[in-house]
């Protein structure tokens, strides 16, 4: 069974930085385009970013590129966003997320991690 | 980037009736390899989203066939034949033809 299991949130000062990870397992990790989305505290869903099986390419909404980073490490089935120079704005939470086929659609989806940014 | 809209906003069903939602986007989401980019997911209360259609009308392994997705070019429609009590959540239509990947604002479906 696929299980994905976001971790890292928590409370950051505007201007800080924070790395979120995600574990998978169920399923051969290595194959899949991986995606970070967001929701802001009441509002709708936001694409992050995603990356490419292998880890070759990265693509992210332009709100957050130059300040995230997503890598991944196969060997442990585990993803990551690294989020720097954070803002109020990117208060939400974040949700880990396999890609169904290539980048598109969204199968699996952890259950989420609260980035609260304040001071 | 594409705007995906949603219409309506909020709709309340009674159990057992039909339920239909539009998404629109601002450009067609069909690719030069013929498929139409074009999903839509349920966040269902205090949940994560789950995904109910992909590429426009495939539905996902283990959605009801109650669910069906239609439309091409830049109108869709996702349709429930009958609703029923646990279909209450918010509705999202997503476009996967181009980075960035963009959500509709949402529809919030209640039952009467």
């Amino acid at each position: 069974e696929v299980h994905l299991v976001d971790s890292g949130g928590g409370l950051v000062q505007p201007g800080g930085s924070l790395r979120l990870s995600c574990a998978a397992s169920g399923f051969t990790f290595s194959t899949y385009w991986m995606t970070w989305i967001r929701q802001a505290p009441g509002r709708g869903l936001e694409w992050v970013g995603n990356i490419k099986a292998d880890g070759s390419e990265q693509y992210f909404v332009d709100s957050v590129r130059g300040r995230f980073t997503i890598s991944r490490d196969n060997a442990k089935n585990s993803l990551h966003l690294q989020m720097n120079s954070l803002r109020a704005e990117d208060t939400a939470i974040y949700y880990c997320v396999r890609n169904l086929r290539g980048d598109y659609a969204f199968d699996y989806w952890g259950r989420g991690t609260l980035v609260t940014v304040s001071s | 980037d594409i705007v995906m809209t949603q219409s309506p906003l909020s709709l309340a069903v009674t159990p057992g009736e039909p339920a239909s939602i539009s998404c629109r986007s601002s450009q067609s989401l069909v690719h030069s390899n013929e498929n139409t980019y074009l999903d839509w997911y349920l966040q269902k209360p205090g949940k994560s989203p789950q995904l109910l259609i992909y590429l426009g009308y495939y539905r996902a392994s283990g959605v009801p066939d109650r669910f069906s997705g239609r439309g091409s070019g830049t109108d869709f429609t996702l349709k429930i034949s009958r609703v029923e009590a646990e279909d209450v959540g918010v509705y999202y239509c997503m476009q996967g033809l181009q980075n960035p990947f963009t959500f509709g604002p949402g529809t919030k479906l209640n039952i009467k």
